[in-house]
């Protein structure tokens, strides 16, 4: 299996909804990676887990939460969100755990449409 | 933060035609990669090139890197109707994030 898939694939949401995301990949990958992508924008990094444990939090406000439950899955939990955070969100994965500071290649989910009303 | 400039921001060209994107970017890197994403899906990788290469190609993919300069172009030759997507150069700078390009929009015209 060498993709990463997300679901759901749309979801529209309430500013007042609590609403995840949920992300998985089987390639054994140790490193994985939640997104923003704004229309017409490059894909801005938000969090990154490595062997499980977040390692770099792009100072992300809070109404966004992630948690790694296993080496597979990434979850993303939104709570409270603005009308501002409907956007793209891409998950990705990398073979190795962040090491070196090398950034490896990435393999990225389909992502996530959010439309927060 | 993003650190790559692409160049052009959109590019139009007919069926056969090759296509050329550039990159260029501030700080010094480890390598360079190139991603590929048509309209709202996620990103795809097409090809990595360390700092020490200075040519690389995948198919009808050519990638060059001029670390003097600071800057990298992507060929794509022979274009296809399914090329049309973004081209997103991305730089390791040694800080394990990979930092975006604004990205290249390439519309292949039949």
């Amino acid at each position: 299996d060498t993709e990463v898939t997300q679901t759901p694939k749309h979801l529209v949401m309430g500013m007042t909804n609590k609403k995840s995301l949920k992300c998985e990949q089987h390639m054994g990958h140790r490193a994985m990676y939640w997104y923003k992508q704004k229309a017409k924008k490059p894909p801005e990094l938000m969090f990154v887990y490595s062997y499980e444990k977040l390692s770099i939090n792009e100072s992300v406000p809070s109404r966004f939460s992630p948690e790694c439950p296993n080496s597979s899955l990434l979850n993303l939990h939104l709570h409270a969100l603005q009308p501002e955070d409907s956007a793209l969100y891409l998950c990705a994965s990398s073979q190795g755990g962040l090491a070196g500071g090398r950034a490896e290649t990435q393999y990225f989910g389909p992502g996530t449409r959010l439309l927060v009303l | 933060s993003q650190q790559g400039e692409e160049d052009p921001q959109a590019l139009s060209i007919q069926e056969g035609e090759n296509a050329t994107m550039n990159c260029s970017y501030k700080t010094s890197i480890n390598n360079l990669q190139w991603y590929r994403q048509n309209s709202g899906r996620g990103l795809v990788h097409l090809i990595l090139i360390r700092s020490n290469e200075r040519e690389k190609h995948s198919g009808r993919l050519r990638v060059t890197l001029d670390t003097s300069k600071k800057s990298s172009s992507l060929l794509i030759t022979a274009s296809r109707a399914a090329d049309t997507a973004s081209y997103f150069c991305a730089t390791d700078r040694n800080d394990y994030k990979l930092s975006f390009g604004a990205g290249t929009t390439v519309t292949v015209r039949a």
